[in-house]
């Protein structure tokens, strides 16, 4: 069961360069979500998908863009990475109003 | 005033005590609610999942909604060590499939 898969686990990233995360599911769930976590602020909704074809700013969108490639897959991408993007980013996935499963996390340091 | 709010500070209890945790969110409409851990370094996992009014008991844990005053929470009856992470409250929307988390809560059971 590989359920979501990211990609990579761990990145370091010069200021000013672009990079493209990768997220996988095989659940066959509608909707997927980015966030990013940094210490004692919880999960931050970057972007997310209710369904193929569309596409939401979260509360965090800002320097960011994201691409629904088809069903199983949604993709973040930073144009030119900033410092103040250093954070750990998970994707997820869910169907309707049932709980969301989790990638492992892409633990992303910019300098 | 944050979509999910969860502002309680570290919370430590002895083992065998029950730990307590509380969260309010701003949107009449939301229509799901969820409880998730976190261990450090690890992906969040679903604890609890609630839709309607009232108590959800899952072994040890009890989760407990009210839409009227716009507020979740869980207890862990018989903490144990293992339950020592950051728990973290979830509010998902039906019309759009948005799904916010809070900042989390971190709980240490002291043996």
């Amino acid at each position: 069961n590989a359920g979501v898969t990211q990609t990579p686990k761990f990145q370091v990233l010069k200021t000013g360069q672009s990079m493209t995360l990768q997220c996988a599911q095989d659940m066959n769930h509608n909707s997927m979500y980015w966030y990013r976590q940094d210490p004692g602020m919880g999960l931050r909704l970057i972007y997310y998908s209710a369904s193929e074809g569309t596409t939401d700013k979260g509360e965090v969108p800002n320097g960011y863009n994201v691409s629904r490639l088809n069903k199983r897959e949604f993709s973040l991408r930073l144009e030119s990475a900033a410092p103040s993007q250093t954070s750990v980013y998970f994707c997820a996935s869910r169907t309707g109003g049932a709980e969301a499963f989790f990638g492992q996390g892409t633990r992303l340091t910019v300098v | 005033q944050k979509e999910v709010e969860q502002n309680s500070g570290p919370l430590s209890v002895p083992e065998g005590a029950i730990a307590s945790l509380n969260c309010t969110y701003s949107d009449r409409g939301s229509q799901s609610f969820f409880w998730y851990r976190q261990y450090s370094g690890k992906s969040p996992e679903l604890i609890m999942s609630i839709y309607s009014n009232g108590d959800k008991e899952d072994g040890r844990f009890t989760a407990q909604l009210n839409k009227a005053s716009q507020y979740v929470s869980l207890l862990i009856r018989d903490s144990q060590p293992s339950d020592s992470a950051t728990y973290l409250c979830a509010v998902g929307y039906y019309g759009n499939n948005r799904l916010a988390f809070g900042k989390g809560n971190q709980v240490v059971v002291i043996p």
